[in-house]
This record gives structure tokens, C-alpha cells and sequence, in this order.
């Protein structure tokens, strides 16, 4: 089973401040890990994704994320916070195994970026 | 590329009625398609996964009578909520896997039953 925990419902950050958004997963194999963002009332969209490769992955809208396997953590940064990324972020692992590819979520973080 | 529509991206209905959601992957061909219901203010929870040509898989506590999928071909799946009520109101979004690489989701359907 996999799972997928995001700390902080909530961030607030100023503009042109560090962003960090956490997130841990539990897997028993070889995860995929993946970050999206979604804006309000739209769908999802992919900001980066880790699949075995570099352990830092440069994603969209100079985000960027960091695999830790020992920390089993996969935290989302970005160096400067514009206001266009008031946004809602899902972290998801997903199986390696898994030919569906089937994600599961964390809870999700606002993110509010004050001026 | 590797665009997803979802349609309607809004619909508001009375209770007892019927409503078809389509999701189209747009310029790719999907073997595999998921529906994720999504309440407000929290993350979004696997409904089923549509596979083209069988029966879809429901994850558990989620009722195959009620919410009828049909996956007829590689870019389209059809998601019916049957006799809808009051509760079945939520943000529903599908997403398409081209066989490798991630998920690709749609825009999402907001459905209100009065």
C-alpha cells in the first residue's frame, strides 16, 4: 500500500520568499512521485516528476523537488514566490510496478502568497 | 500535446435525474482512464479506473450501479451519474495514461444537484 502525507494544509508565504511545500510517502516498492498544481476550479496540471532518475527534479514555473529516499520525502520548493502561485498543490506517489499507473494523493497545500 | 477535455464543465440538475460526463483525450490514445471525485477543499479520491473494451475497476466503496462507466474507445470515457442526489454534488476529474509517462487530467466537471 502506498501513501502519501503533505504537512500543512495551509502555507503562507510573501512575494519573493522561499516557497517549501512538504510531503512524505510510504511505499513498499519503488515509487514515481509527482507534484501537481491546481488553480481554482480547473483540473490538474503536472509541475514535475521523479521517476528513478536524478534525485532533483527541475520542474514548471521554476519549481523544483528533491527525492530523499532515507527521508522518504519528495519536498516541492521554489526559490521565489510570485503571485501567480496562489495556487493548491497535490503530492502523488505512484507504483513502479504498477502498469496503470494508478496515483494516490496527498491532502493538498494552499498555498497563499501575500504581496 | 497530451490534452484532456472534460464535457460539461458545469452542470446543475434536479434530483433523480441522470447525468453523462465525457472525457476525451485529445491527441493521444488511452488504453487506461480514471475518475477522481473531488469534494471542496480536499484532495482528489480515486473512483474507478476504465480500461477500453472491459468492465471498469471501482474502488471500493464506490457504487458500480451508480456511477456507470464506459470506456467504447482509446480517446473517450463516459462517466453517469444514475438518479443523482444532493450529495452526489462534487468536482469530478477524469485523466487519461498514454500507456507510459504520467496521468494527464482533464479540467473537471462541477456537478450540482438541486
Amino acid at each position: 500500500a502506498q501513501s502519501v502525507t503533505q504537512l500543512g494544509s495551509h502555507v503562507s508565504v510573501s512575494e519573493g520568499a522561499l516557497v517549501l511545500l512538504r510531503c512524505n510517502y510510504s511505499s513498499s516498492v519503488p515509487p514515481y512521485l509527482f507534484w501537481y498544481v491546481q488553480y481554482p476550479n480547473q483540473g490538474l496540471q503536472l509541475l514535475l516528476k521523479y521517476t528513478s532518475a536524478a534525485t532533483l527534479v527541475k520542474g514548471i514555473n521554476g519549481f523544483e523537488a528533491e527525492f530523499k529516499k532515507s527521508e522518504t520525502s519528495f519536498h516541492l520548493t521554489k526559490p521565489s514566490a510570485h503571485m501567480s502561485d496562489a495556487a493548491e498543490y497535490f503530492c502523488a506517489v505512484s507504483d513502479l510496478n504498477n502498469a496503470g499507473n494508478m496515483l494516490t494523493f496527498g491532502g493538498g497545500t494552499r498555498l497563499m502568497v501575500k504581496p | 500535446g497530451a490534452v484532456v477535455s472534460q464535457h460539461p464543465s458545469w452542470v446543475i440538475c434536479k434530483s433523480g435525474t441522470s447525468v453523462k460526463i465525457e472525457c476525451r483525450s485529445l491527441d493521444f490514445q488511452a488504453t487506461t482512464m480514471f475518475w477522481y471525485r473531488q469534494f471542496p477543499k480536499q484532495s482528489l479520491m480515486l473512483m474507478a479506473t476504465s480500461n477500453e473494451g472491459s468492465k471498469a475497476t471501482y474502488e471500493q466503496g464506490v457504487e458500480k450501479d451508480k456511477f456507470l462507466i464506459n470506456h467504447a474507445s482509446l480517446t473517450l470515457s463516459t462517466l453517469t451519474v444514475t438518479s443523482a442526489h444532493p450529495e452526489d454534488s462534487s468536482f469530478y476529474i477524469c485523466s487519461a495514461w498514454p500507456d507510459s509517462g504520467p496521468q494527464y487530467f482533464g479540467p473537471g466537471t462541477r456537478l450540482l444537484v438541486l
